[in-house]
């Protein structure tokens, strides 16, 4: 499973409060990916990481901002949730080899 | 813009028989093509990549082909099982930072 961890699980939060996921990876991985996934759209990219510091937006970045101070973790965080935010959210890192990508247990979050 | 195509319709097979899943892109020049199984609740789980300059790639009871003048990948199960029962998601690559997905096929074997 490549060693990521996703916390938390599940969250049920409202409109209007910050939330912070977080992706914690114990094999050094350089590249980390947060995707959101919906019925009818499958997997999107919000904002992945090449390195500590550095960051780049995906195809649905809006509304979310991403952290990455030390290389085992990644935060995405949710500074003012909508309910249009109300998704399974999935983190990701890129193998050392490969391109291929693996993948967290995800984070099933509800914005009411 | 680039687009992914999969089937978004569930395939329905019997078991034994073999399942075939087409992904189409467009706008594209991925120099590899990877395929993912997602199970209900779990995040998306890594089977194979295929490279531009294979034609063919198989691992044990899976085979994925990938033409590139056709902009297509198939992704084959022979003698399936219930236990192939997820959805397969297709990712064609071109080398930068980050992989698009397409929106997946479920695929349902029947006992």
């Amino acid at each position: 499973d490549a060693g990521i961890t996703q916390s938390p699980r599940h969250k049920v939060t409202e409109t209007g409060t910050p939330v912070t996921l977080r992706c914690h990876q114990t094999e050094n991985h350089r590249y980390m990916y947060w995707y959101r996934q919906d019925p009818g759209h499958g997997l999107r990219l919000i904002h992945y990481s090449y390195g500590v510091k550095d960051t780049d937006k995906g195809e649905v970045s809006d509304g979310y901002s991403v952290s990455r101070s030390k290389t085992e973790d990644f935060l995405l965080t949710l500074e003012s949730a909508t309910s249009s935010q109300t998704s399974v959210y999935f983190c990701a890192i890129k193998g050392l080899i490969t391109d291929t990508q693996y993948f967290g247990p995800g984070t099933r979050l509800t914005v009411l | 813009s680039q687009k992914i195509e999969q089937n978004s319709e569930a395939l329905n097979i019997q078991e034994g028989k073999t399942a075939t899943l087409t992904c189409n892109y467009t706008n594209y020049s991925p120099a590899y093509l990877q395929w993912y199984r997602q199970d209900p609740g779990r995040g998306p789980v890594f089977l194979l990549l295929i490279r531009e300059n294979e034609k063919e790639k198989r691992k044990e009871r899976l085979k994925v082909t990938f033409d590139t003048t056709l902009k297509q990948s198939l992704f084959h199960i022979t003698a399936s099982q219930p236990a192939d029962s997820a959805t397969y998601l297709c990712a064609p690559g071109t080398g930068r930072r980050a992989l698009t997905f397409g929106s997946g096929t479920r695929l349902q074997v029947q006992p």
